[in-house]
């Protein structure tokens, strides 16, 4: 069964430090992995995603994703935290068997940013 | 462009009490999902439909559920009647399309609280 485990509920890291997010995904087909963030108030928006090709993903914000198939990870990675940046960030896998329509998310990690 | 509208924001009901959630999608989005976050965990997948008619109804999780789009445009969720386990954030989303091409959007989602 598909499911997707992102470890760690919530992070600090101090601005202007580099970050990453770690999402490991169970899947038994080529994966289709995405990441989204929640603002305090607004919806998901869409980060970035990965299909095929490239296994270094670039996404809005400044942020990329390395899509690692033997590790079974798609990590969210940024150089350089902003104020801003301070969400909640959910990696997701999308099934192939209702094309692509039902994702699976993970259970969030809340980004805390230290001035 | 407006985009996903989830009304009410919150709603605090009593257990056995009937609440309805609406969804209005972006418009020209035949495709509607909801998705529900239960205590801090993963974000799942509910149901999805194309224009009025359910496409994929797998994640409803019991009968106390109902879900309707008449006419193909905003979307309700009833529960009824509720209880305590369906305390959460019930998400809503939409795309112009079905598959790899069509980005989903989501709303700022509805915290439901059953006492």
């Amino acid at each position: 069964a598909q499911s997707v485990t992102q470890p760690d509920i919530h992070i600090t890291v101090s601005e202007g430090a580099s970050l990453e997010l770690r999402c490991n995904y169970s899947y038994g087909a080529t994966p289709y992995l995405f990441w989204y963030v929640q603002s305090p108030g607004q919806g998901l928006q869409l980060l970035l995603k990965y299909f095929s090709g490239d296994t270094l993903v670039q996404g809005i914000k400044g942020f990329e994703a390395e899509f690692k198939r033997s590790q079974s990870s798609f990590n969210l990675r940024k150089p350089s935290v902003h104020w801003s940046d301070a969400a909640e960030y959910f990696c997701a896998v999308g099934s192939i068997q209702y094309n692509f329509n039902k994702f699976y998310f993970g259970s969030g990690t809340k980004l805390n940013v230290k001035p | 462009e407006a985009g996903v509208t989830q009304f009410p924001s919150h709603s605090v009901i009593e257990k056995g009490q009937t609440v309805t959630l609406r969804c209005d999608p972006i418009s020209g989005h035949d495709n509607l999902y909801w998705y529900r976050r239960v205590m801090g965990k993963e974000i799942k997948f509910l149901l999805h439909f194309v224009k009025e008619s359910k496409q994929d109804e797998s994640g409803m999780p019991n009968n106390r559920f109902l879900a309707e789009r008449t006419g193909g445009t905003y979307s309700t969720l009833k529960v009824q009647p509720a209880e305590l386990e369906d305390s959460g954030v019930y998400f809503c989303a939409s795309s112009k399309g079905q598959g790899l091409s069509y980005e989903q959007y989501f709303g700022p989602g509805t915290r439901l609280t059953v006492t």
